[in-house]
């Protein structure tokens, strides 16, 4: 079965300090791993998905399969990075797909 | 451009209530999707549409159904109120050759 964990549920860091927001998960088959984003009640946001690499707002996450592991990182953390973090996995389906999602790691950024 | 809207945003139901949350896309998105959010658990999806005519449950579906009423608009319904689906219910909308949720506003639904 498909299955994200984010062990963390808080993380605490100073402003200017690296951070790491764990996942891990368990798939099968070719997994496409994704962060979202969601502030202080706003919608979820897509932040970025392993397959473009890209780099949003300073945050990269490698995807690791020999550990099963998607971390999101950032050299140094800002206020404005303060919110709730999901991992999320794709799950393939007949002309759709679903996404499981972790159950999120709120971050705190203290001043 | 709007994307996801959801409506209500808020709602106070009493038990045994009825109630329907709509959601509709603006970006011809095939599939759709109802999520709930709840504190410690994260997100759950409670039905799905991959494609316009179509619904299949999720990993909660008990006391909702769904109406797929045309490629925009996907409706999640609550028959009978009851306080365990007190929640935030999220809207999404994607498109499976690109990968992505776009999500709407949310709504905040107290069960009394």
């Amino acid at each position: 079965a498909q299955r994200v964990t984010q062990p963390e549920k808080l993380l605490s860091v100073f402003k200017g300090a690296p951070v790491e927001l764990k996942c891990n998960y368990s798939y099968s088959g070719s997994p496409e791993l994704f962060w979202y984003v969601q502030y202080s009640r706003q919608r979820l946001q897509l932040l970025l998905r392993h397959i473009s690499r890209e780099s949003i707002k300073g945050f990269t996450a490698d995807l690791n399969k020999g550990e099963t592991s998607f971390h999101l990182k950032k050299p140094f953390a800002q206020e404005e990075d303060s919110a709730m973090y999901y991992c999320a996995l794709k799950r393939p389906g007949a002309g759709s797909y679903q996404l499981t999602f972790g159950k999120g790691t709120k971050l705190s950024v203290i001043p | 451009n709007a994307g996801v809207t959801q409506t209500p945003k808020f709602q106070v139901l009493k038990t045994g209530q009825s109630m329907t949350l709509q959601c509709a896309q603006d970006m011809n998105h095939n599939s759709m999707y109802w999520y709930r959010q709840d504190p410690g658990m994260g997100l759950r999806l409670i039905y799905y549409s991959a494609s316009e005519g179509t619904t299949d449950k999720g990993e909660v579906p008990n006391g909702y159904n769904v109406s797929r009423l045309n490629k925009r608009e996907f409706s999640l319904r609550l028959e009978s109120a009851a306080p365990s689906q007190t929640s935030v219910y999220f809207c999404a909308s994607s498109e499976a050759r690109l990968g992505g949720y776009t999500f709407g506003s949310g709504t905040r639904l107290t069960v009394v």
